[in-house]
């Protein structure tokens, strides 16, 4: 069982251009996040998802979109990137959104937009 | 607003005791959760606490205080390999995990 897997694990990337960061899981949790995590901050999240076809935003959506069509996916796309969006980005899933259920993390994504 | 503190960089010797703080202001509160993150490495959950009081499980421990909005994190018999980073996180009442920045611990011989 390889759990969330993300791809790709670090890209460069020049400012204006689209990106999409994959990132799938096979536990066939219901609830899915993107964060975004920068040196000397927490972890932000970005955009959530608490069951296929639903979305919601995060602490930190500008900028970012995505899309759940099924239980196992949930990709992050960067419409026009910006320099401010060079962070490590992490997906997490959980069964459910209850506290009792524990977030489960992807090993990351280090995106340079330059 | 929301917030978690805790402390930025922590040092110990291997074989000793070391005491991770974190006070937290979420809006509502549905737990608090341990993370541990070594450098480079995805997050791994360590613990959760809801109700007053100790947990415990293995070398480590958690402790939560709702009424003083605090908790701390325990490592006992450090280990060089427990050398990461401490991630404290609230549960507001829309169900999100607020963070804090971590606590950088460096274990030293």
């Amino acid at each position: 069982i390889a759990g969330i897997t993300q791809a790709p694990t670090s890209q460069i990337l020049a400012a204006g251009r689209r990106m999409t960061l994959r990132c799938t899981q096979d536990m066939r949790h219901n609830a899915m996040y993107w964060y975004r995590q920068d040196l000397g901050l927490g972890l932000r999240l970005i955009h959530y998802s608490n069951t296929a076809g639903t979305t919601g935003k995060g602490e930190v959506p500008d900028g970012y979109s995505v899309s759940r069509a099924n239980t196992d996916d949930f990709p992050l796309t960067l419409a026009s990137a910006v320099p401010s969006q060079t962070s490590v980005y992490f997906c997490a899933s959980s069964d459910s959104t209850a506290a009792t259920d524990t977030q489960y993390f992807g090993p990351g994504t280090r995106l340079t937009v330059l | 607003g929301q917030n978690i503190d805790q402390p930025t960089e922590m040092t110990a010797t291997e074989g000793a005791i070391v005491q991770i703080n974190c006070t937290y202001q979420t809006s509502g509160f549905n737990g608090l959760f341990w993370y541990q993150q070594h450098a480079g490495e995805a997050p791994t959950f360590l613990s959760y606490n809801v109700l007053d009081g100790l947990e415990e499980k293995g070398r480590f421990s958690s402790f939560l205080s709702r009424s003083k909005g605090y908790s701390y994190l325990l490592l006992k018999e450090l280990q060089m390999k427990d050398s990461a980073s401490y991630l404290c996180a609230a549960m507001d009442s829309n169900y999100q995990l607020i963070w804090g920045a971590g606590t950088k611990l460096i274990i030293k011989p």
